[in-house]
């Protein structure tokens, strides 16, 4: 069935640092794909989505590119600040499903 | 505008016990979900709702049931709570059509069954 897999965390890093985190998907049909966060305590939330090949999603300093070749969609941030501190997952939809990669936490330190 | 709202936030419940966990949209969207979180697991749909009136299995739908009460209510209801349905439930809501449409989630309710 239809799979997505992100990078085990937690990943830590020291504020102002580079940011990857990495998704695969299954390339069954045409999807969409997603990144969604969660911040303590909350529900989910939107971060960027993209909905075709060489697509570029990107909100608040994040991005992440629709790769098919590499069935890819890593996220990216070129500077982290500790309030991006939260729990990061990719999504694979298709028509009004989403499909969940594991979820990868992220922690920045001062 | 409230979004998703679910109730109770937390709940702690004995094996066999039951109980309803509540949902609430106020965006007049059409389709609506119920997830469970579990560590390292991401979100696996238990069932979902596409319309009024219809509801449907998800991922992992054995010792649950569902009930679309109207276009912005859908409840989630544990029969007889076993330790394995420990988990934090959310609650989303989206749009339907050819997408691709957000979902919208609840704060989430963690339950607890000793």
């Amino acid at each position: 069935g239809d799979s997505v897999t992100q990078m085990e965390g937690p990943v830590t890093l020291s504020e102002e640092a580079f940011l990857t985190i990495n998704c695969t998907y299954t390339a069954t049909g045409y999807p969409s794909l997603f990144w969604y966060v969660q911040y303590p305590g909350e529900g989910l939330q939107l971060l960027l989505k993209a909905t075709k090949a060489d697509d570029k999603g990107s909100n608040k300093g994040f991005e992440a590119t629709y790769r098919k070749e590499t069935t890819s969609f890593h996220l990216e941030k070129g500077s982290v600040q500790v309030s991006d501190s939260a729990v990061y997952f990719c999504a694979r939809g298709a028509g009004n499903m989403l499909t969940f990669g594991g979820g990868t936490r992220l922690m920045v330190k001062p | 505008n409230a979004g998703v709202t679910q109730t109770p936030k937390f709940q702690v419940l004995k094996t066999g016990q039951s109980m309803t966990l509540q949902c609430a949209q106020d965006m007049n969207h059409n389709s609506m979900y119920w997830y469970r979180q579990d560590p390292g697991m991401g979100l696996r749909l238990i069932y979902y709702s596409a319309s009024e009136g219809t509801t449907d299995k998800g991922e992992v739908p054995n010792g649950y049931n569902v009930s679309r009460l109207n276009k912005r209510e859908f409840s989630l209801r544990l029969e007889s709570a076993a330790p394995s349905q420990t988990s934090v439930y959310f609650c989303a809501s989206s749009e339907v059509g050819p997408g691709p449409y957000e979902q919208y989630f609840g704060p989430g309710t963690r339950l607890t069954v000793t």
